[in-house]
């Protein structure tokens, strides 16, 4: 099946650093990627929908300038943690839909990030 | 009311057993529907699609009801290793998640 991969599976910061996590599909293309987060016993919520090209369409709630996502090509989507603090730590997942998709997701494995 | 909504969890249960989750929607216009599976501190997994005419996956059979606006799985013969979170996700436009059901299967 599809892939995509997810780098850095988890990672520990202090407050006030950016993080980057990237998503990549390794054998399709991925024209809209979406990025999730998911706190401990809690359903993903979704941040935002990533399309490549242009700019990442935000979820209530969810804010822009601190949550910067990036699709520069139909591979790779990138989303930086600015200025992270002690709450945004959290599992982040990244899922792809293929060109001409049926609907059917790819996950990332998920990047469990640490702001101390 | 949220968008997308479960049977609250967990379900315990004895090995054999058969379980049975629900998810509403409140979106009439959603079109595509699955049930995903999530270990605990893992990636969700696709377990299936669900179709209009109802499908069936060996114990799994995933049902949808768009006039009342539900979907359904039910796990026939449980098995310890489907002790997991069963997440409905359903695409409108955009994808929502459940916020999950946990099931335990006990021996």
């Amino acid at each position: 099946g599809a892939v995509v991969s997810q780098h850095p599976s988890w990672v520990i910061c202090k407050s006030g650093t950016s993080v980057k996590i990237e998503c990549r599909s390794l054998d399709f293309q991925a024209t809209t990627m979406f990025w999730y987060r998911q706190f401990p016993k809690q359903s993903l919520m979704l941040m935002a929908t990533s399309n490549e090209g242009s700019k990442a369409t935000y979820e209530q709630g969810v804010e822009k300038d601190k949550f910067l996502i990036n699709h520069a090509s139909l591979t790779l989507s990138t989303l930086t943690v600015t200025s992270a603090h002690p709450e945004d730590s959290s599992f982040y997942i990244c899922s792809a839909r293929g060109l001409g998709g049926t609907g059917e997701l790819f996950f990332g494995e998920g990047s469990r990030l640490t702001v101390l | 009311r949220k968008e997308v909504e479960q049977d609250p969890g967990p379900f315990n249960v004895p090995e054999g057993a058969t379980v049975a989750f629900n998810c509403t929607y409140s979106n009439s216009a959603s079109q595509s529907f699955f049930w995903y599976r999530q270990d605990c501190r893992k990636e969700p997994k696709l377990l299936m699609s669900v179709y209009s005419s109802g499908n069936e996956d060996g114990r799994f059979t995933a049902q949808l009801n768009r006039a009342s606006q539900y979907i359904s799985l039910l796990i026939r013969d449980s098995k310890l290793s489907d002790s997991a979170t069963y997440l409905c996700v359903v695409i409108g436009g955009k994808l929502i998640f459940g916020q999950g059901t946990e099931l335990s299967v006990k021996p």
